[in-house]
């Protein structure tokens, strides 16, 4: 099946660092991906939409110049958290489907973010 | 996309069947239900999904009430590495490639 891949699994760094996670989809492109946040004992929320090729759309609440979401290819999209902050520590993660019209996505593998 | 509702947890026996419910009585006739799970510090993975008849595939089979207002996901035999967060969602066939909404799904532990 389709395999969607995050990297990295996990991340540590200060308050204040920029921190990017990659989402690649390794045998389909997808021209839209997705990007959820997931803190402790909740469930995923959604971020943003990932667009190759044009800007991401956010949902409201989520800080754009924050999260910078980049799709340059059809197989990569890039969050960066930018000025990180203990509060930013989460459990991010990315889909995508290569199959439009109400059919299966897939899941990255998730990045787990600690900012100390 | 329609709300659903499931209990917030669920327990089972290993090797016995389980029956995870999920109620959506405002579901629209293009709806799609789908299910997914995820395991402790993993992504979601896809489990199945249906529109109006039974599904059955290699990891569970789904259960469609003739009304469409609930359906049930029927783990035939549980293992402890099916011990996850199951989410019942509907998605709109017409909704072109948009992303999952999730709610708060189902917690099933499996016991040894």
């Amino acid at each position: 099946g389709a395999v969607v891949s995050q990297h990295p699994s996990w991340v540590i760094c200060k308050s204040g660092t920029s921190v990017k996670i990659e989402c690649r989809s390794l045998d389909f492109q997808a021209t839209t991906m997705f990007w959820y946040r997931q803190f402790p004992k909740q469930s995923l929320m959604l971020m943003a939409t990932s667009n190759e090729g044009s800007k991401a759309t956010y949902e409201q609440g989520v800080e754009k110049d924050k999260f910078l979401i980049n799709h340059a290819s059809l197989t990569l999209s890039t969050l960066t958290v930018t000025s990180a902050h203990p509060e930013d520590s989460s459990f991010y993660i990315c889909s995508a489907s290569n199959r439009p019209r109400a059919g299966e996505l897939f899941f990255g593998e998730g990045s787990r973010l600690t900012v100390l | 996309d329609a709300k659903t509702t499931q209990p917030n947890s669920m327990e089972s026996n290993e090797e016995e069947p389980v029956h995870l419910p999920c109620n959506h009585s405002t579901i629209s006739g293009t709806d799609y239900i789908h299910w997914y799970r995820q395991l402790p510090s993993q992504g979601p993975e896809y489990v199945i999904h249906g529109l109006t008849s039974n599904v059955n595939n290699r990891m569970a089979s789904l259960a469609i009430a003739e009304d469409r207002k609930s359906s049930t996901l029927i783990l035939h035999r549980a293992t402890l590495r099916d011990a996850a967060v199951y989410y019942c969602i509907l998605r709109d066939f017409n909704s072109g490639n948009t992303p999952l909404v999730f709610g708060k799904g189902t917690r099933l532990s499996v016991i040894a």
